[in-house]
C-alpha cells in the first residue's frame, strides 16, 4: 500500500523558516516524480513545487519561487520542503503527493493527509 | 501564466448528470487531471489525461477535453459525489502545474 506522511508544519512568525518531511513508502520511490500541493483553509488546490525522479530537475510556482526548495533523498525514501522568508500568504496545509510516473506532466496518484503550516506574528 | 477556470458550484437533482466545465486557451491541445475532494480529506483523482479512469473509479465518472473547454461529466449522481472538485494540467510553455479553482458539486 502506498503511504505518504508529511511532518513538520507548525505555527511559525513570519520571515521564519520550517523544514516539511515526507516519508513514504509500498512503492519504488525513485521511479516516481513527487509533489508539494498545498491549500489555505477554505481555499482551493495550489501546486507549490515539483522535483524528478532523480532530483536533476526542480520546479516551483511563482508564488514561491526563491524562498521554497524541495529536495529528495532516494535513499531513504523522503521529500522534503524547506521554506524560508514565510509570509502570511503561506498558512495551509500541504500535501506531499506521487505522480504517475517519472513524467513530469502527469497526473497525482496518491496524496498523503497534509501537514499544517501557520504563519501568523 | 495558463489559467483554468471553473464554475464555483453546481447542483443536480439525484440521478441526474453533472457536467463540470474547466475552461482554458486551447486546453484540447494539452493533457487534463480531475481530481475530487471531500471535506476534511485528501484530494483523489478521478478522471486523468482526459478521458482515463483510475481503477477503483466508477465508470459514472468521465471526461473530455476539446478546443477551450475540458469536461467532467458524472452520471447518475449520487449524494456521495458531493464534492469540490478540481482540473489540473501541466503548462509546458512555462513549466507550471496549473489547478482550476474549483467547483462544488451539490446534489439536490
Amino acid at each position: 500500500e502506498v503511504q505518504l506522511v508529511e511532518s513538520g508544519g507548525v505555527a511559525v512568525q513570519p520571515g521564519g523558516s520550517l523544514r516539511l518531511s515526507c516519508a513514504t513508502s509500498g512503492f519504488t520511490f525513485d521511479d516516481y516524480t513527487m509533489y508539494w500541493v498545498r491549500q489555505a483553509p477554505g481555499k482551493g488546490l495550489e501546486w507549490v513545487s515539483l522535483i524528478s525522479w532523480d532530483g536533476s530537475n526542480t520546479y516551483y510556482a511563482d508564488s514561491v519561487k526563491g524562498r521554497f526548495t524541495v529536495s529528495r533523498d532516494n535513499n531513504r525514501n523522503s521529500l522534503n520542503l524547506q521554506m524560508t522568508n514565510l509570509r502570511t500568504e503561506d498558512t495551509a496545509r500541504y500535501f506531499c503527493a506521487r505522480g504517475f510516473s517519472s513524467s513530469i506532466g502527469g497526473s497525482i496518484t496518491h496524496w498523503g493527509q497534509g501537514t499544517l503550516v501557520t504563519v501568523s506574528s | 501564466s495558463y489559467v483554468l477556470t471553473q464554475p464555483p458550484s453546481v447542483s443536480v437533482p439525484p440521478g441526474q448528470t453533472a457536467r463540470i466545465a474547466c475552461g482554458g486557451d486551447n486546453i484540447g491541445s494539452k493533457s487534463v487531471h480531475w481530481y475530487q475532494q471531500k471535506p476534511g480529506q485528501a484530494p483523489v483523482l478521478v478522471v486523468y489525461d482526459d478521458i482515463d479512469r483510475p481503477s477503483g473509479i466508477p465508470e459514472r465518472f468521465s471526461g473530455s477535453n476539446s478546443g477551450n473547454m475540458a469536461t467532467l461529466t458524472i452520471s447518475g449522481v449520487e449524494a456521495g459525489d458531493e464534492a469540490a472538485y478540481y482540473c489540473q494540467l501541466w503548462d509546458r510553455s512555462s513549466d507550471h502545474w496549473v489547478f482550476g479553482g474549483g467547483t462544488t458539486l451539490t446534489v439536490l
